[in-house]
């Protein structure tokens, strides 16, 4: 069954520095998604993108974020001087043309010191 | 504003019985609701979705929307063990989904 992939599971990085964190969509799928999950807090939207373009961001994604699809089949979180309340779990969804179900890849946590 | 809300639980009930999950939502535009388990550290995983009033079954899974009323629920079936996790409600509110802090369930043996 097709599966939306992530990398690093984990990262560790320091206050001031850049993170890019890498998603593989499922493969014949159209819209995507981050979102992130601070540890015992909800799930929130940061980004959505459509046919190479941000469709929608929320007030949390700032000028510090910026996503990409470098290729047919990665799609980037780029984070340029991350800050300690950057710490969470970073979550990438895709969902298909067709349905509105978004899926969710594992996640990568990120850990800023 | 766009607000989706559940109790947060923890919800507790014997293996067998019937899990009742409920969750509202304060906005007009979302048609469209999705409830997800989320195991603990692990990513959401969809369960079901539902789109029109009325009531949809999959297997032990039942979703219920009530536009009018703004309320989504999810009943679990023959609760398991392994149902134990933290369930999240979505709207969907075009390109992006919002989601409620999620109701916590321990089906006990």
């Amino acid at each position: 069954e097709p599966e939306v992939t992530q990398t690093p599971s984990h990262q560790v990085t320091q206050m001031g520095q850049e993170v890019i964190l890498r998603c593989v969509p499922i493969s014949n799928h159209l819209y995507f998604y981050w979102y992130r999950q601070i540890l015992g807090q909800k799930v929130e939207f940061l980004v959505s993108f459509y046919n190479n373009e941000i469709s929608e961001k929320s007030e949390i994604f700032d000028d510090q974020f910026s996503v990409e699809r470098p290729d047919g089949s990665n799609f980037t979180l780029k984070i340029r001087s991350t800050k300690l309340e950057d710490s969470a779990m970073y979550f990438c969804a895709s969902r298909g043309g067709s349905s509105y179900e978004q899926y969710f890849g594992p996640g990568t946590r990120l850990t800023v010191t | 504003q766009k607000e989706v809300e559940q109790n947060s639980g923890p919800l507790s009930v014997p293996e067998g019985a019937i899990a009742s999950l409920n969750c509202t939502y304060s906005d007009r535009v979302s048609q469209s609701f999705f409830w997800y388990r989320q195991y603990s550290g692990k990513s959401p995983e969809l369960i079901m979705s539902i789109y029109s009033n009325g009531d949809k079954e999959d297997g032990r899974f039942t979703a219920q929307l009530n536009k009018a009323s703004q309320y989504v629920s999810l009943l679990i079936r023959d609760s398991q063990p392994s149902d134990s996790a933290t369930y999240l409600c979505a709207g969907d509110y075009g390109q992006n989904f919002v989601f409620g802090p999620g109701t916590r369930l321990s089906v006990l043996p």
